[in-house]
């Protein structure tokens, strides 16, 4: 079956302009995770949905960052006035049931370098 | 504070020979515990996972790893590594802080295979 699809798989942004990352998710799977991974870095957490819901934005590095769901599939991570420090792999993944413990499956992630 | 440390950047390993990589946790109990592979240009593949019970976990292509809660480890191993094994290793942990409960990943172990 299908797995965990993102989208674009490589984007290239200048510095100050606004980007859309795109997950599509396994089908019927309840839980989404966004992560961001530096070079040499492991993924590091930054948002999780339970459905449509937002239940955690903890790791979301600042308020240039947005995620949402709002059907309860495809979500979307916007980063808007992007920086040079925004530039990294961004991984997708979702699970069957709810929370963090359940197996995640990954996508292949976004790569995103800013000029 | 909380977190999942992998001690090896990178290891090399001659074709056929056995494998370890380290993973230790700093968590006031025990965690859920997974080891991850992520190829090139691929999406992080579950190997196996700890939840409880048997602290010695078979996993995918040939893989186990060994809990020692005195340690706080959670070692992955392979008696006979291939040539195909050649890639990145993570080791995460599931951990709850203040009612948000997440992964959080190892900074990874790059294991490359010489002939």
């Amino acid at each position: 079956g299908a797995g965990v699809s993102q989208s674009p798989r490589y984007k290239v942004a200048k510095r100050g302009q606004d980007v859309a990352l795109r997950c599509d998710p396994i089908s019927g799977h309840v839980s989404l995770f966004w992560y961001q991974q530096a070079l040499g870095q492991g993924p590091e957490f930054l948002t999780y949905f339970q459905n449509e819901a937002q239940l955690d934005k903890s790791g979301l590095p600042s308020d240039r960052f947005f995620a949402e769901r709002p059907e309860g599939s495809v979500s979307t991570l916007k980063i808007q006035r992007t920086q040079q420090e925004d530039s990294a792999v961004y991984l997708c993944a979702s699970s069957r049931g709810q929370g963090a413990r359940e197996t995640q499956y990954f996508g292949p992630g976004t790569r995103l370098l800013v000029l | 504070a909380q977190s999942v440390t992998q001690p090896d950047i990178h290891i090399t390993v001659s074709e056929g020979a056995s494998l370890e990589l380290r993973c230790n946790y700093s968590y006031g109990a025990t965690p859920y515990l997974f080891w991850y592979v992520q190829s090139p240009g691929q999406g992080l593949q579950l190997l196996l996972k700890y939840f409880s019970g048997d602290t010695l976990v078979q996993g995918i292509k040939g893989f186990e790893a060994e809990f020692k809660r005195s340690q706080s480890s959670f070692n992955l191993r392979k008696p006979s590594v291939h040539w195909s094994d050649a890639a990145e290793y993570f080791c995460a942990a599931h951990l709850v802080n203040f009612g948000n409960e997440k992964l959080t990943f190892g900074t990874g172990t790059r294991l490359t295979i010489i002939p």
